[in-house]
């Protein structure tokens, strides 16, 4: 079955940028997300990028998609105490739209 | 416009009570997904409801669990029984179609 893989952990300091790596399975993914969740709080859609691109910039965010690799990264510039958080790599795909197949999440760490 | 929203936000509940959990997808959006996310656990798909398609119950984790839908909108999670490991955040998300899926705040269910 679909399967999404992501490290569990990242510390960087404060005003570095940070890299989240993410690879998955399912070829035919369509669209693939990146969520967050703050300590008790429920999934933040931050960004998502269809599976036809290969990069996505929003703000201090940017997204990249290599397809043949199956691999996602999430890159946080200029990173805040405030972006502490787990991020949720997550794609839906032709043989599961009606899904989403979440990676384990990546608990970013910032240190001032 | 509001997103999804879900009630109660935080419920307590004795072992072998029954209890409800509400979601309020955004408006016009067809599909409807329940997650459950428990302690130290990524997500778990649990239910799905696309239009007025048989929903897909093929991640309920056993009989006690069960799902509708009214009036193509609102959703009702009901847990029969419940057993301390059902102790979880309940997620509940929707979107147009097999477009991109947003996450209410959750429902955090205790079970003492």
């Amino acid at each position: 079955g679909e399967d999404v893989e992501q490290s569990l952990f990242l510390s960087v300091r404060e005003g570095d940028s940070s890299v989240i790596n993410c690879t998955y399975t399912d070829s035919s993914s369509t669209y693939l997300y990146w969520y967050k969740q703050e300590p008790g709080a429920g999934l933040q859609l931050l960004t998502y990028i269809f599976s036809n691109m290969d990069m996505k910039q929003d703000q201090r965010l940017t997204v990249l998609l290599n397809k043949k690799d199956k691999h996602l990264s999430l890159r946080i510039a200029d990173t805040q105490t405030g972006d502490s958080a787990i991020y949720f790599c997550a794609e839906t795909g032709e043989t599961s739209y009606d899904k989403v197949i979440f990676g384990p999440g990546t608990s970013l760490s910032v240190i001032p | 416009g509001a997103g999804v929203s879900q009630s109660p936000s935080n419920k307590v509940t004795e072992k072998g009570k029954d209890v409800e959990l509400r979601c309020d997808p955004i408006s016009g959006h067809t599909a409807l997904y329940w997650y459950r996310q428990s302690l130290g656990q990524g997500l778990e798909f649990l239910i799905y409801f696309q239009g007025n398609s048989a929903p897909d119950k093929s991640g309920l984790p056993s009989d006690r669990f069960s799902a509708e839908r009214t009036g193509g909108s609102v959703s009702t999670l009901t847990i029969q029984r419940t057993q301390q490991e059902d102790s979880a955040v309940y997620l509940c998300a929707s979107s147009l179609d097999r477009g991109v899926k947003y996450f209410g705040p959750g429902t955090r269910l205790t079970v003492t």
